[in-house]
């Protein structure tokens, strides 16, 4: 089974502009969950889809934005980029509440 | 509300054991725990759902106390593959929204 796939894998932007990146659930899991990795932060909660519907979301701005696609990937966005928003994303998947998550490698985002 | 693990960091020689500690002020539906390798993604270790509930991972074992909303994660008889930073995930509620909020982790290095 193919584990989840995060794409891209690296990213650099400049502050202002807006990124999208995406998940790819492993095959059968409907729950996708977005955190942000920073070394002074630990992991982050942003938000959590199942079957197309966010259940949950973090304390985030609202420039940071997700959705999910009917085949279960999810795309996440941030807006107006700030140096503060460099940090790894990773998405994990899941059958659903109480059951192991599944991450992928991440997407690392740097804002210069 | 996040999640208090302990300690931070801890180094042990191979063959070793270790505890790492992890509660709330909440009352939890589950508690999970994952352990990160530098440079990887987190990985899943165990799941625990109800209060004494112990559950084991070759020489990994952990044990969730519901009364009083802690976790402990065992580690013994250390390997060097034990290094790596754990961190304790945890579910409040019984609600249909999941989110899993994780504790700011604790280093683990087995020296030789």
């Amino acid at each position: 089974k193919a584990g989840v796939t995060q794409t891209p894998r690296y990213l650099i932007k400049t502050r202002g502009q807006q990124v999208t990146l995406s998940c790819s659930p492993i095959s059968g899991h409907r729950s996708v969950s977005w955190y942000q990795q920073t070394p002074g932060q630990g992991l982050q909660f942003l938000f959590e889809y199942f079957s197309e519907t966010q259940r949950n979301k973090g304390n985030f701005p609202g420039r940071f934005s997700g959705r999910q696609f009917s085949n279960s990937r999810s795309e996440m966005n941030v807006s107006t980029l700030e140096l503060g928003d460099s940090a790894l994303y990773l998405c994990a998947s899941s059958l659903d509440r109480a059951r192991p998550l599944h991450f992928g490698n991440g997407t690392r985002l740097t804002v210069t | 509300q996040q999640p208090v693990q302990s300690p931070q960091a801890v180094i042990l020689r191979e063959g070793e054991d270790a505890v790492i500690n992890c509660s709330s002020s909440k009352a939890l539906y589950s508690v999970h725990w994952y352990r990160q390798k530098h440079g990887e993604a987190p990985v899943f270790l165990m799941i625990l759902l109800k209060g004494g509930e112990q559950k084991g991972h070759e020489k990994i074992s952990a044990s969730f106390n519901e009364k009083k909303q802690q976790s402990s994660l065992y580690l013994t008889a250390s390997q060097l593959s034990y290094s790596g930073t754990y961190f304790c995930g945890t579910e409040e509620g019984r609600d249909s929204s999941y989110k899993l909020i994780f504790g700011s982790g604790t280093r683990l290095l087995v020296r030789p």
